[in-house]
């Protein structure tokens, strides 16, 4: 499993742009990446996965350069309500155990 | 996305009793189900995968006399927390990926508290 490291905390203001970058110099071939956000007491919530380049969807985009040794996540004009812990995971799309090794995660705090 | 349902969301008992907790995929069938434990402020941590009608892989220090957990279909696993003691006390997630599949979908978590 390809370990993950991504900033332990980020602050910001409603209305801004949120970027975590996440670093996974060991990424295998097979390899995807999946970020992932948590409230207190509820069980992680799938936000975006991608394999190369960027990939985007109606809540983020997800950025990965052609070495994949690093992703960003971008969360566009964030709310209070992404007020959360982000989780950047590295995991084998062809593994049958598609086992995920959770990091320490980033935690968001948006403010008015 | 896929919705995993996982039962209950809170549960409090007295020490030396089992607790079983389950987890459905509603809408896909979960050839593989992942059980996690979480601590507070901590981050999830594996305790096993378990794959439809075999028996679960357990990580490392975790004791599968302790957890039990069955697979016996293809949308339900089960993990029972044998004669849980407060240090038992955790936040337990689990989570599916259907065959073939590279995304975990996760269940809302159950809160066991044991006096």
């Amino acid at each position: 499993l390809a370990k993950t490291t991504q900033p332990i905390s980020m602050d910001s203001y409603e209305g801004q742009e949120v970027n975590i970058t996440c670093s996974h110099n060991n990424i295998a071939t097979n390899d995807y990446i999946t970020w992932y956000q948590q409230f207190p007491s509820q069980g992680p919530r799938f936000i975006i996965q991608g394999y190369k380049t960027k990939v985007t969807n109606e809540v983020a985009s997800l950025f990965i350069p052609a070495d994949r040794k690093s992703s960003t996540l971008s969360l566009p004009r964030v709310s209070l309500s992404d007020t959360a812990v982000y989780y950047c995971l590295v995991a084998s799309g062809t593994d049958s155990w598609g086992k995920l090794q959770f990091g320490a995660g980033t935690q968001v705090v948006v403010t008015p | 996305g896929a919705v995993v349902s996982q039962h209950p969301s809170r549960v409090i008992c007295k020490s030396g009793t089992s607790v079983k907790i389950e987890c459905r995929s509603l809408d896909f069938q979960a050839t593989t189900m992942f059980w996690y434990r979480q601590f507070p402020k901590k981050s999830l941590m594996l305790m096993a995968t378990s794959n439809e009608g075999s028996k679960a892989t357990y990580e490392q220090g975790v004791e599968k006399d302790k957890f039990l957990i069955n697979h016996a279909s293809l949308t339900l696993s089960t993990l029972t927390v044998t004669s849980a003691h407060p240090e038992d006390s955790s936040f337990y997630i689990c989570s599916a990926r259907s065959q073939g599949g590279s995304i975990q979908y996760f269940g809302a978590g159950t809160r066991l508290s044991v006096l």
